[in-house]
């Protein structure tokens, strides 16, 4: 039902690997927003772009690298994670920064 | 910035009762505060929504009033029941350029 789609549900990585996640929104809209979710900090704004353009970038670490080729597509590259960034990794979308939020299912992000 | 507070962090009510949810923000040009349910394992989801333009607004058994003066807005859940059990989170924006703040999340279980 949801219009937002997030590739993989669930990744296992090791500390030296590299992975990316994948989102997808279906809804015409123009922003869209990395969330990390975990059990200390409920929902912790990572990245947004709108217009393919980055809005806003809260201090995260270099390990963790956006790419939105186009409105409708967002990725989050990772290398050299730790395992304190094992977490809920939500994309999110709205019409534009200032609107409605809809969160995708979530990647559960697990490093080993 | 905008700082939301949520309270309280966990809630415990019995099926039928009533559940009440509080949140404050920091920044009075703020008028848009939307609430999100997340169920164990899923997205958020939005379930109501006010605008500063209201003071209540209802949906069957949520409703969200809205202190401008006291910038403070509350969820309130009646006739509880057990699928009611989730997370909730509150938030809130200003359309002058701010992007949603989410408050740190209340853990509602409804026992049967």
């Amino acid at each position: 039902e949801t219009g937002v789609t997030q590739t993989p549900r669930h990744l296992v990585m090791g500390m030296t690997n590299k992975k990316s996640l994948k989102c997808e929104q279906h809804l015409g809209h123009n922003a869209m927003y990395w969330y990390k979710q975990s059990a200390k900090k409920p929902l912790e704004l990572m990245f947004v772009y709108s217009l393919e353009e980055r809005v806003e970038n809260n201090s995260v670490p270099s390990r963790f690298s956006p790419e939105c080729p186009n409105s409708s597509h967002l990725f989050l590259h990772l290398h050299t994670l730790q395992p304190e960034d094992s977490a809920l990794y939500l994309c999110a979308s709205s019409q534009d920064w200032r609107n409605t939020i809809y969160f995708g299912e979530g990647s559960w992000l697990t490093v080993v | 910035g905008e700082n939301v507070e949520q309270h309280p962090s966990t809630l415990s009510v019995q099926e039928g009762d009533s559940a009440v949810i509080k949140c404050t923000y920091s920044d009075s040009a703020s008028n848009y505060f939307p609430w999100y349910k997340q169920e164990l394992g899923k997205r958020p989801q939005l379930i109501i929504d006010i605008r500063s333009n209201v003071g209540e607004k209802k949906d069957q058994r949520i409703a969200v009033t809205l202190n401008k003066t006291a910038k403070h807005f509350s969820l309130h859940i009646t006739e509880t029941q057990p699928e009611d059990s989730a997370v909730y989170f509150c938030a809130a924006t200003a359309n002058a350029g701010n992007m949603l703040t989410f408050g740190g999340g209340t853990r509602l279980m409804v026992k049967p």
